[in-house]
C-alpha cells in the first residue's frame, strides 16, 4: 500500500529543547495529520493540514506545537520547547481524500 | 466518555480458530477504519468502510452508522495475526479531511 515515511524513528532530547520531526507524505497526497501515542493508550488527534492550513487542532496541541509543509517538502512537527510529557510515539498520516495512511511514527523521549 | 468503545481489550486464540471484534460509536460515525499495529508499532490498514460489509482473505468487516457499530472477524487465524488491532472512525461532522477516533485497541494473540 501507500507508503507513509517518518525521519526520525527514534529522538532523544532534553527538556526544553526544540525538535522537529519529519514526514513524508505520500506523494499525491493533499491532506496531513499528526497523531499522539503514548506508551500502551489509544491513538490521540493532534492536528490536520490541507492547503497550507491547519484546518483543526485538539487541546493536545499546545501552544509550543507548530506545524508545516514548506515547498511541498517534508510535513513537519516542531515542538518548542519540549516538556516531559511530550514523550510519546508521533504518527504522521496523510490521505488524498479519506483514507488515511499512517507512517511507522517517531519515539520521542524527552528527559 | 469515549466515542470509540471497542472490545474485547484483549483476545486470545490458537491458530486456526477465528473471533471477532466490535467497535460501538457513541455519535454518528461517517466512516471507520480498521487497523492492526504490528510489534514494531506500524499501522497497517485492513479497511477503510463508510458502509456495508467488506473481505479480504481471511478478514471481514462491517460498518453500520444507522446502528453506530463496526465489526471485524478474522478466521482460521495464524501466529502472524497477534498484535493489536484498532478501530478509528470519522465524525460524521467533519470535513473531507476530518480527524480519526480511535478506539482503545484489541491485544491479539494468536498460539499454535
Amino acid at each position: 500500500g501507500p507508503k507513509v515515511l517518518q525521519i526520525p524513528s527514534h529522538q532523544i532530547i532534553d527538556m526544553g529543547q526544540m525538535v522537529t520531526l519529519n514526514c513524508d507524505p505520500v506523494s499525491n497526497h493533499l491532506y496531513f495529520y499528526w497523531y499522539k501515542q503514548i506508551l500502551g493508550q489509544q491513538m490521540e488527534f493532534l492536528v490536520n493540514f490541507y492547503n497550507g492550513k491547519v484546518m483543526e487542532k485538539s487541546k493536545l496541541f499546545k501552544d509550543q506545537f507548530s506545524v508545516e509543509r514548506p515547498d511541498g517538502s517534508y510535513f513537519t512537527l516542531k515542538i518548542q520547547p519540549t516538556a516531559l510529557e511530550d514523550s510519546a510515539v508521533y504518527f504522521c498520516a496523510s490521505s488524498f481524500y479519506a483514507e488515511q495512511f499512517f507512517g511507522p511514527g517517531t519515539r520521542l523521549t524527552v528527559l | 466518555g469515549d466515542q470509540v468503545e471497542q472490545s474485547p481489550s484483549a483476545l486470545s486464540l490458537h491458530e486456526g480458530t477465528g473471533s471477532a471484534l466490535r467497535c460501538n460509536f457513541t455519535t454518528t460515525m461517517r466512516a471507520v477504519q480498521w487497523f492492526q499495529q504490528n510489534s514494531r508499532g506500524s499501522l497497517i490498514n485492513l479497511f477503510y468502510l463508510a458502509s456495508g460489509t467488506k473481505e479480504n482473505g481471511r478478514l471481514k468487516s462491517t460498518f453500520n452508522s444507522k446502528e453506530s457499530y463496526s465489526t471485524l472477524h478474522i478466521r482460521d487465524a495464524q501466529l502472524e495475526d497477534s498484535g493489536t488491532y484498532f478501530c478509528a472512525a470519522e465524525a460524521n461532522s467533519g470535513g473531507s479531511n476530518a480527524k480519526l477516533t480511535f478506539g482503545k485497541g484489541t491485544k491479539l494473540s494468536v498460539k499454535s
